[in-house]
């Protein structure tokens, strides 16, 4: 069955420090690997997908198919980055599998 | 905020009583979820349906019921059989065409059983 591990609950870093927010997931398959955020108050959006291999907001994710990882990094943290971060896995299901979250604080 | 709303914001149920959370979008998208959303939990899949009339059970199907006689409208019914319903419920879409995998999210519909 797939699964998707995230093993921080809370990260705390300062402002200017550089993030790397850590996913882990188990799937016999061929994985779609994505990120979504969740502001305070905002809904839940996505962040960026592996298959894009674009950067968003600064934050970049390399699929390592080795490891099973797809951390979510970024070179400077901002304070605007606080939020809850989930990292989630497609599957043939087409429903997404969630990991358990990571909350990012970024204090000033 | 347009796309895909959900309603009631704030449900409160008390215990015995069935309740139906309102999901309703209009992306044109074949394919709505249902997820819950604990606190340390993440979101585990409760239903879903890439088609009118056709929906699965996901992960955590029990005490729930859904229905998708419309497009547009996929509503969630909390039964009296689900045990621990105080939680977040958050409604999902995407195309369901198999090269866009990226779902668009509700606001979230916040139920407490009292």
């Amino acid at each position: 069955a797939q699964r998707v591990t995230q093993p921080e609950k809370l990260l705390s870093v300062f402002k200017g420090a550089p993030v790397e927010l850590k996913c882990n997931y188990s799937y016999s398959g061929s994985p779609e690997l994505f990120w979504y955020v969740q502001y305070s108050r905002q809904r839940l959006q996505l962040l960026l997908r592996h298959i894009s291999r674009e950067s968003i907001k600064g934050f970049t994710a390399d699929l390592n198919k080795g490891e099973t990882s797809f951390h979510l990094k970024k070179p400077f943290a901002q304070e605007e980055d606080s939020a809850m971060y989930y990292c989630a896995l497609g599957t043939g299901r087409r429903a997404l599998t969630f990991g358990s979250g990571t909350r990012l604080q970024v204090q000033p | 905020d347009g796309g895909i709303t959900q309603s009631p914001k704030y449900l409160f149920r008390k215990e015995g009583q069935n309740v139906t959370l309102s999901c309703e979008q209009n992306l044109n998208h074949d394919a709505m979820y249902w997820y819950r959303q604990d606190p340390g939990q993440g979101l585990r899949l409760i239903y879903y349906s890439q088609i009118v009339n056709d929906f699965q059970k996901g992960d955590i199907a029990e005490g729930y019921s859904v229905s998708r006689e419309k497009k547009e409208s996929f509503p969630l019914t909390v039964t009296s059989a689900q045990k621990n319903p105080t939680a977040f419920y958050l409604c999902a879409s995407n195309s369901g065409t198999t090269i866009d995998n990226e779902q668009f999210f509700g606001p979230g519909t916040r139920l407490t059983v009292l």
